[in-house]
């Protein structure tokens, strides 16, 4: 079946501009994650969003960092005002509840570059 | 907070050697323990998990790790490396539990290189 989603997967921006990342997850899975993956800082834990409940933002860097999931099911990271730390693959992954023992289902990113 | 160790950056083998990757984790509670790999140009996969059981679980692909709750760690093992298998491998923790969720803690990731 198919897996995760995001687009686009390639983006390039001016520092300073507003940018938005999507990411459809697998059909029917409830709990769905943003990671961004970055030089000399790895893969670092974002937000997590399971169904009706309010998110974990624990993870956002910034209060230029934010997300919704409409519907339960797409889910948009948006970055306002760029910087070019925020230079990264932003990772998206779902599973089927949320719960720690169920193993994630990440797609193939959204490579971000700020000029 | 939780942290994942991973010790090595990168490791060079030749095919046929035998590998071994480290990984050790600080959280002194219950555990669940993922090895992920991202091949070249291709999204995260799964190789193996443990919850509990037999600490010594078995993936994909010959892949195997040990859960060895007194040193914290989870070792990657495979008896015989292929150039297929030259790619990037990260440890990952999340706290086990009825209550908790899956939040993943990522180690920095170690590139293998097998040479044919």
């Amino acid at each position: 079946g198919a897996g995760v989603s995001q687009s686009p997967s390639n983006k390039v921006t001016e520092k300073g501009k507003d940018v938005e990342l999507r990411c459809d997850p697998i059909s029917g899975h409830t709990a769905l994650y943003w990671y961004r993956q970055s030089l000399g800082q790895g893969l670092e834990f974002l937000i997590y969003f399971q169904g009706n409940s309010a998110p974990d933002k624990s993870g956002l860097p910034s209060d230029r960092f934010s997300a919704e999931r409409t519907g339960g099911s797409v889910s948009t990271l948006t970055i306002q005002r760029t910087q070019q730390e925020d230079s990264a693959v932003y990772l998206c992954a779902s599973s089927p509840q949320g719960s720690s023992n169920q193993p994630q289902h990440f797609g193939d990113g959204t490579r971000l570059s700020i000029l | 907070a939780q942290s994942v160790s991973q010790h090595n950056h990168h490791v060079i083998l030749s095919e046929a050697a035998s590998l071994e990757l480290g990984c050790n984790y600080s959280y002194g509670g219950t555990v669940n323990l993922f090895w992920y790999v991202q091949y070249p140009g291709q999204h995260l996969q799964l190789l193996l998990k443990y919850f509990s059981g037999d600490p010594l679980v078995k993936g994909i692909k010959g892949f195997e790790a040990e859960f060895i709750k007194s040193k914290f760690s989870f070792n990657l093992r495979k008896p015989s490396v292929q150039w297929s298998d030259t790619a990037e491998y990260f440890c990952a923790v999340n706290e086990g539990g009825g209550t908790s969720y899956g939040k993943l803690t990522f180690g920095q990731g170690t590139i293998l290189t097998v040479h044919p």
